[in-house]
Protein backbone atom coordinates (compact mmCIF):
# COMPACT_ATOMS: atom_id res chain seq x y z
CA UNK A 1 0.00 0.00 0.00
CA UNK A 2 1.62 3.17 -1.09
CA UNK A 3 2.57 5.58 1.45
CA UNK A 4 1.70 9.55 1.60
CA UNK A 5 2.92 11.22 -1.16
CA UNK A 6 4.17 14.85 -0.88
CA UNK A 7 5.29 16.63 -3.99
CA UNK A 8 7.42 18.70 -4.62
CA UNK A 9 9.91 17.71 -2.08
CA UNK A 10 11.92 20.69 -2.41
CA UNK A 11 11.19 24.32 -3.41
CA UNK A 12 12.93 27.52 -3.62
CA UNK A 13 10.27 30.70 -4.27
CA UNK A 14 11.31 33.98 -4.17
CA UNK A 15 9.02 36.86 -1.61
CA UNK A 16 5.58 37.58 -3.27
CA UNK A 17 5.47 34.88 -5.21
CA UNK A 18 2.88 32.16 -4.79
CA UNK A 19 3.19 28.44 -3.86
CA UNK A 20 1.06 24.99 -4.26
CA UNK A 21 2.14 21.98 -2.59
CA UNK A 22 0.75 18.53 -3.45
CA UNK A 23 -0.53 15.71 -0.87
CA UNK A 24 -1.80 12.62 -2.38
CA UNK A 25 -3.27 10.44 1.17
CA UNK A 26 -3.24 6.71 1.42
CA UNK A 27 -5.95 5.15 -0.72
CA UNK A 28 -8.78 4.98 1.27
CA UNK A 29 -7.91 7.97 3.71
CA UNK A 30 -10.30 10.89 3.59
CA UNK A 31 -9.07 12.68 5.92
CA UNK A 32 -5.86 15.05 5.38
CA UNK A 33 -4.30 17.76 7.56
CA UNK A 34 -1.21 19.88 7.04
CA UNK A 35 1.61 21.29 9.78
CA UNK A 36 3.98 23.79 9.27
CA UNK A 37 7.14 22.88 11.27
CA UNK A 38 9.94 25.62 11.78
CA UNK A 39 12.89 25.42 14.23
CA UNK A 40 10.71 28.14 16.16
CA UNK A 41 7.54 27.53 16.25
CA UNK A 42 7.63 23.60 16.22
CA UNK A 43 4.86 21.87 14.30
CA UNK A 44 1.46 24.19 13.88
CA UNK A 45 -1.36 22.53 12.72
CA UNK A 46 -3.06 24.75 9.71
CA UNK A 47 -6.06 22.88 8.42
CA UNK A 48 -7.77 19.99 7.63
CA UNK A 49 -9.87 18.70 5.26
CA UNK A 50 -12.14 15.84 4.88
CA UNK A 51 -15.05 14.86 2.19
CA UNK A 52 -13.40 17.75 0.04
CA UNK A 53 -14.72 20.49 2.85
CA UNK A 54 -12.50 22.49 5.23
CA UNK A 55 -13.00 20.86 9.32
CA UNK A 56 -11.06 22.35 11.38
CA UNK A 57 -8.37 25.45 10.31
CA UNK A 58 -5.55 26.69 12.33
CA UNK A 59 -4.34 30.34 13.12
CA UNK A 60 -2.50 31.09 9.90
CA UNK A 61 -3.35 34.22 8.02
CA UNK A 62 -5.57 33.86 4.97
CA UNK A 63 -2.46 34.06 2.53
CA UNK A 64 -2.52 30.39 3.45
CA UNK A 65 -5.40 28.30 2.05
CA UNK A 66 -6.01 25.03 0.50
CA UNK A 67 -8.51 22.82 -0.91
CA UNK A 68 -9.42 18.91 -1.37
CA UNK A 69 -10.58 17.09 -4.36
CA UNK A 70 -13.10 14.08 -5.08
CA UNK A 71 -9.99 11.49 -4.80
CA UNK A 72 -9.20 12.83 -1.52
CA UNK A 73 -5.44 14.42 -2.77
CA UNK A 74 -5.55 17.72 -1.30
CA UNK A 75 -3.16 21.20 -1.92
CA UNK A 76 -2.53 24.18 -0.21
CA UNK A 77 -1.18 27.21 -1.44
CA UNK A 78 0.59 30.35 -0.12
CA UNK A 79 0.14 33.50 -1.78
CA UNK A 80 2.73 36.51 -1.17
CA UNK A 81 5.07 34.61 0.43
CA UNK A 82 7.24 35.74 2.88
CA UNK A 83 10.33 34.81 4.64
CA UNK A 84 9.10 33.69 7.09
CA UNK A 85 7.18 30.68 5.79
CA UNK A 86 10.15 28.99 5.24
CA UNK A 87 9.19 25.99 6.90
CA UNK A 88 8.99 22.03 6.34
CA UNK A 89 5.27 21.39 5.11
CA UNK A 90 3.78 18.00 6.06
CA UNK A 91 0.99 16.59 5.17
CA UNK A 92 -0.94 13.41 7.15
CA UNK A 93 -3.80 11.36 6.44
CA UNK A 94 -6.12 9.39 8.16
CA UNK A 95 -8.90 6.83 7.78
CA UNK A 96 -11.72 9.23 9.84
CA UNK A 97 -11.44 12.69 11.15
CA UNK A 98 -11.41 10.89 14.66
CA UNK A 99 -7.59 9.72 14.29
CA UNK A 100 -8.34 6.92 16.23
CA UNK A 101 -5.73 5.13 14.68
CA UNK A 102 -3.10 8.04 14.65
CA UNK A 103 -1.76 10.02 11.42
CA UNK A 104 0.44 8.50 8.36
CA UNK A 105 2.63 11.90 7.33
CA UNK A 106 4.28 11.87 4.08
CA UNK A 107 7.76 13.10 3.55
CA UNK A 108 7.20 16.74 3.77
CA UNK A 109 8.26 19.56 1.27
CA UNK A 110 10.77 21.70 2.08
CA UNK A 111 9.72 25.43 1.58
CA UNK A 112 12.54 28.33 0.89
CA UNK A 113 11.99 31.75 0.17
CA UNK A 114 14.56 34.28 -0.87
CA UNK B 1 -0.33 27.50 20.02
CA UNK B 2 0.75 23.92 20.87
CA UNK B 3 -1.08 21.83 23.15
CA UNK B 4 2.16 20.08 24.63
CA UNK B 5 4.81 20.53 26.54
CA UNK B 6 7.83 17.96 26.39
CA UNK B 7 10.49 17.17 29.04
CA UNK B 8 13.34 17.19 28.44
CA UNK B 9 14.16 19.48 25.03
CA UNK B 10 16.98 16.89 24.63
CA UNK B 11 18.38 13.56 26.00
CA UNK B 12 21.42 11.96 25.47
CA UNK B 13 22.42 8.23 26.44
CA UNK B 14 24.39 5.36 25.83
CA UNK B 15 22.88 2.49 23.93
CA UNK B 16 21.31 -0.42 26.16
CA UNK B 17 19.99 2.26 28.86
CA UNK B 18 16.40 3.39 28.88
CA UNK B 19 14.78 6.42 27.43
CA UNK B 20 12.02 8.26 29.40
CA UNK B 21 10.37 12.00 28.15
CA UNK B 22 7.07 13.53 29.06
CA UNK B 23 4.38 15.41 27.68
CA UNK B 24 2.24 17.17 29.76
CA UNK B 25 -1.04 19.24 27.85
CA UNK B 26 -3.60 21.66 28.63
CA UNK B 27 -7.54 20.69 28.01
CA UNK B 28 -9.42 17.67 27.80
CA UNK B 29 -8.54 14.60 24.79
CA UNK B 30 -9.88 11.69 23.35
CA UNK B 31 -6.48 10.55 22.94
CA UNK B 32 -2.85 10.92 23.04
CA UNK B 33 -0.25 9.59 20.57
CA UNK B 34 3.58 9.49 20.24
CA UNK B 35 5.26 10.14 17.04
CA UNK B 36 9.46 9.94 15.77
CA UNK B 37 11.04 12.18 13.36
CA UNK B 38 14.13 11.40 11.92
CA UNK B 39 16.11 14.25 10.66
CA UNK B 40 13.71 16.99 9.17
CA UNK B 41 11.93 14.25 7.44
CA UNK B 42 8.47 12.90 7.83
CA UNK B 43 6.37 11.55 11.22
CA UNK B 44 5.73 8.30 11.99
CA UNK B 45 3.43 6.95 14.14
CA UNK B 46 4.47 5.26 17.19
CA UNK B 47 1.54 4.33 20.05
CA UNK B 48 -1.80 5.94 20.77
CA UNK B 49 -3.69 5.53 24.21
CA UNK B 50 -6.99 6.38 24.95
CA UNK B 51 -8.20 8.47 27.90
CA UNK B 52 -9.58 6.11 29.14
CA UNK B 53 -6.35 3.85 28.97
CA UNK B 54 -3.44 4.63 31.68
CA UNK B 55 -0.57 2.07 30.22
CA UNK B 56 0.15 0.82 26.46
CA UNK B 57 3.02 -1.46 25.79
CA UNK B 58 4.34 -1.85 22.09
CA UNK B 59 7.70 -3.57 21.19
CA UNK B 60 10.25 -1.90 23.71
CA UNK B 61 7.58 1.44 23.78
CA UNK B 62 5.67 1.96 27.42
CA UNK B 63 3.21 4.70 27.32
CA UNK B 64 1.66 5.82 30.40
CA UNK B 65 -1.07 8.85 30.53
CA UNK B 66 -2.69 10.40 33.81
CA UNK B 67 -5.49 12.33 32.73
CA UNK B 68 -5.75 14.06 36.28
CA UNK B 69 -2.50 15.63 35.64
CA UNK B 70 -2.79 16.13 32.25
CA UNK B 71 0.15 14.38 31.15
CA UNK B 72 2.06 11.19 29.94
CA UNK B 73 5.43 9.67 29.38
CA UNK B 74 7.22 7.19 27.19
CA UNK B 75 9.32 4.72 28.16
CA UNK B 76 11.86 3.46 25.13
CA UNK B 77 13.92 0.38 26.75
CA UNK B 78 17.27 -0.63 25.89
CA UNK B 79 17.70 2.10 23.41
CA UNK B 80 19.62 1.41 20.31
CA UNK B 81 21.17 3.81 18.10
CA UNK B 82 18.26 3.81 15.53
CA UNK B 83 16.29 5.26 17.75
CA UNK B 84 18.05 8.43 17.28
CA UNK B 85 15.40 10.62 16.44
CA UNK B 86 13.32 13.59 17.60
CA UNK B 87 9.86 12.23 19.48
CA UNK B 88 6.54 14.17 20.04
CA UNK B 89 3.78 13.83 21.74
CA UNK B 90 0.27 14.57 20.04
CA UNK B 91 -3.15 15.35 21.59
CA UNK B 92 -6.57 14.61 19.59
CA UNK B 93 -8.20 17.69 21.66
CA UNK B 94 -11.87 17.15 22.35
CA UNK B 95 -14.53 19.04 20.14
CA UNK B 96 -11.90 19.50 17.52
CA UNK B 97 -10.56 16.67 15.99
CA UNK B 98 -7.91 18.66 15.69
CA UNK B 99 -4.36 17.17 16.24
CA UNK B 100 -2.00 19.02 18.17
CA UNK B 101 1.77 18.33 18.51
CA UNK B 102 4.17 18.75 21.65
CA UNK B 103 7.53 20.66 21.75
CA UNK B 104 9.40 17.59 20.66
CA UNK B 105 12.47 15.72 22.97
CA UNK B 106 15.42 15.58 20.62
CA UNK B 107 17.28 11.73 21.43
CA UNK B 108 20.42 10.77 20.80
CA UNK B 109 21.83 7.59 21.64
CA UNK B 110 25.34 6.74 21.03
CA UNK B 111 26.69 3.65 20.74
Amino acid sequence: KAGVTQTPRYLIKTRGQQVTLSCSPISGHRSVSWYQQTPGQGLQFLFEYFSETQRNKGNFPGRFSGRQFSNSRSEMNVSTLELGDSALYLCASSENRLANYGYTFGSGTRLTVV
Amino acid sequence: SQQGEEDPQALSIQEGENATMNCSYKTSINNLQWYRQNSGRGLVHLILIRSNEREKHSGRLRVTLDTSKKSSSLLITASRAADTASYFCATDEVGTDKLIFGTGTRLQVFP
